[in-house]
């Protein structure tokens, strides 16, 4: 069974840096992409980007590109998500979903993330 | 960018036919993928490639796509089947590639 086990709820402070994980299981984690799906408090779903492990390609939605930096450590079966200065606006619930077409077919529990002065 | 519209809310009593539009422009040449996210969860693959069903969706979940609408279509609406529903696409002619509408609240009256 194709599992995602994303990392625990984050609060911080504008400004300071962040990186959620993403943990495979049950597939053979370099075969398949992971993306990262945006909500945010009450919203709707936003595709940012995603890797394929085998050789850490990304491709970013354009409008994270620049925002947040998506890498994989193949050795663990686990994703990253990280921003290097937080701002108010990333306050939402993060997913990692696994896909081998062009949808997204299992996901993470979600990691919120708060940012709050 | 490629847009998808969806109607924000609908309602159906239990029993009836549940009908989920998601509208873009020729979007019957793509292929449309369909999501529940229930309260407090992750989403959930209901439908792929237009009409496939994953393994554990049960039968009343389909789904159809052509011309420029696609349609999510749940029979014999239960209560349990409460949630917000999202299709998406891939569009490979955009920077902007894996694509979601708007999402819709199915509530059953």
């Amino acid at each position: 069974e194709v599992q995602l086990v994303q990392s625990g709820s984050e609060v911080k402070k504008p400004g300071e840096s962040l990186k959620i994980s993403c943990k495979g299981s049950g597939y053979t984690f370099i075969n398949y992409w992971i993306g990262w799906v945006r909500q945010m408090p009450g919203k709707g779903l936003e595709w940012m980007g995603i890797i394929y492990p085998g050789d850490s390609h990304t491709t970013y939605s354009p409008s994270f590109q620049g925002q947040v930096t998506i890498s994989a450590d193949k050795s663990i079966t686990t994703a990253y998500l990280q921003w290097s200065s937080l701002k108010a606006s990333d306050t939402a619930m993060y997913f990692c979903a696994w896909g081998s077409g062009y949808s997204f077919d299992s996901w993470g529990q979600g990691t919120l993330v708060t940012v709050s002065s | 960018s490629y847009v998808l519209t969806q109607p924000p809310s609908l309602s159906v009593a239990p029993g009836k036919t549940a009908r989920i539009t998601c509208g873009g422009y020729n979007i019957g040449s793509k292929s449309v993928h369909w999501y529940q996210q229930k309260a407090g969860q992750a989403p959930l693959l209901v439908i792929y490639n237009d009409d496939d069903r994953p393994s554990g969706i049960p039968e009343r979940f389909s789904g159809s796509n052509s011309g420029d609408t696609a349609t999510l279509t749940i029979s014999s609406v239960e209560a349990g089947d409460e949630a917000d529903y999202y299709c998406q696409v891939y569009n490979s002619g955009s920077d902007h590639r894996w694509v979601f509408g708007g999402g819709s609240k199915l509530a059953v009256l």
